[in-house]
């Protein structure tokens, strides 16, 4: 079954502590994305990535990291997690030709909690 | 700067009645416009693609009406259902030729249908 897989999907941390939230897709896309979605403020995008070894910011990239060292992992990193950093994050993947980004495959979401 | 404004925020209805969601984009050059549904705590899913080319196209229930010369999109929800209440959020495409990946969203419309 082609799926996005996100994890973990619920998570409870304190500030400071470095935490990774895993993305895996398995439709061999080119293009992968984070997002964090808030009340009132919808999806807004953290980091992309058209391909393996290319990353790009997205509009909120402050306090987060990626890499991307395989095609079907795309890993976000909160290096030092903050309160403001508490949101629901959507992955999302798709094929790339050209300069043409497809149809959006998302994952469940991560709640992710910074006390 | 590219924006994707969606109307009304949110709206609420009766089971069985019609109702129809707006989308306004600035986006240029446009390639196109995706319409996603997001059911509450899942990741959003693709209901339907609009191009240039197109001005109405169904998908059971709903149908998706683009006007390229106004920039001007709505997604119209017919013998609506209790399942229908979701977010509704409004991707629009650059033709970018750089080396972003030319996506811009709105923040979506929540939709709640009452029995």
């Amino acid at each position: 079954e082609a799926q996005v897989t996100q994890n973990p999907r619920y998570l409870i941390t304190v500030t400071g502590k470095k935490l990774t939230v895993t993305c895996s897709q398995n439709m061999n896309h080119e293009y992968m994305s984070w997002y964090r979605q808030d009340p009132g403020l919808g999806l807004r995008q953290i980091y992309y990535s058209m391909n393996v070894e290319v990353t790009d910011k997205g509009d909120v990239p402050e306090g987060y990291k990626v890499s991307r060292k395989e095609k079907r992992n795309f890993p976000l990193i909160l290096e030092s997690p903050s309160p403001n950093q508490t949101s629901l994050y959507f992955c999302a993947s798709s094929f790339r030709r050209g300069r043409f980004t497809g149809e959006l495959f998302f994952g469940e979401g991560s709640r992710l909690t910074v006390l | 700067k590219n924006q994707v404004e969606q109307s009304p925020q949110s709206l609420i209805i009766l089971e069985g009645k019609n109702c129809t969601l707006q989308c306004n984009y600035t986006v240029s050059p446009f390639s196109n416009l995706r319409w996603y549904k997001q059911d509450t705590g899942r990741g959003p899913v693709s209901l339907t693609i609009m191009t240039f080319s197109e001005n109405t196209k169904s998908n059971g229930r709903y149908t998706a009406t683009l006007d390229a010369d106004t920039k001007q999109s709505s997604l119209h929800i017919t013998a609506s259902q209790l399942s229908d209440s979701a977010s509704y959020i409004c991707v629009v495409m650059e033709d970018s030729g750089g080396g972003a990946d030319g996506l811009t969203f709105g923040k979506g419309t929540h939709l709640i249908i009452q029995p």
